[in-house]
């Protein structure tokens, strides 16, 4: 099973709008609806960002916002600021084998 | 509110066995799905394996079936990785973490493992 490919990296201004891809197969996200982000700061666990490609838990603010089409999904991180900096990660169910995976990871830098 | 605590990381042996513990609160325990993720130092995330709210369904990454036991005590309200023939490549921050529609909602702060002679 085979990681999810993000970018290695990203990065914008304070104010400006940064968007992450996540590429997976038809086995995963493509083919389900079950896609998650997560954020980690370093030295922290990661916490949950978006989950079901577009839904955000509560007290996640709305400038974070998920998308999907075919086998790749998207955050997109509006309106940038300084505490976004972290590495972040998306996640799929893969229902050939019931298992998750994760993406690469993507390191947001705020210039 | 949730709280999941992992112990039981430490240094071990090439070979050896160690039982990882996640204690949880704040939530009905045995109502939800659990799963380990791991992170290797300056590593991604790598999902670990995963355990239905009842322990009758889990499922394993390749890289550790066949080694590791995910399990549960829903009386103690505490989700377990049993991790035997462990190799240097095992050496990661392990995290136990709560499922809500196939997405993981709560995680603990991890406990390392290391792998070494």
């Amino acid at each position: 099973q085979s990681a999810l490919t993000q970018p290695p990296s990203a990065s914008g201004s304070p104010g400006q709008s940064v968007t992450i891809s996540c590429t997976g197969t038809s086995s995963d996200v493509g083919g389900y609806n079950y896609v998650s982000w997560y954020q980690q700061h370093p030295g922290k666990a990661p916490q949950i960002i978006i989950y079901e490609v577009s839904k955000r838990p509560s007290g996640v603010p709305e400038r974070f916002s998920g998308s999907k089409s075919g086998n790749t999904a998207s955050l997109t991180v509006s309106g940038l600021q300084a505490e976004d900096e972290a590495d972040y990660y998306c996640s799929s169910f893969s229902g050939s084998n019931n298992r998750y995976v994760f993406g690469t990871g993507t390191k947001v830098t705020v210039l | 509110q949730v709280q999941l605590v992992e112990s039981g990381g430490g240094v071990v042996q090439p070979g050896r066995s160690l039982r990882l513990s996640c204690a949880a609160s704040g939530f009905t325990f045995s109502s939800y799905g659990m799963h380990w993720v791991r992170q290797a130092p300056g590593k991604g995330l790598e999902w670990v394996a995963v355990l239905s709210y009842d322990g009758s369904d889990k499922y394993y990454a390749d890289s550790v079936k066949g080694r590791f036991t995910i399990s549960r005590d829903n009386s103690r309200n505490t989700l377990y990785l049993q991790m035997s023939s462990l190799r240097p490549e095992d050496t990661a921050v392990y995290f136990c973490a709560k499922d809500v529609e196939y997405a993981l909602n709560y995680w603990g702060q991890g406990t390392l493992v290391t792998v070494s002679s």
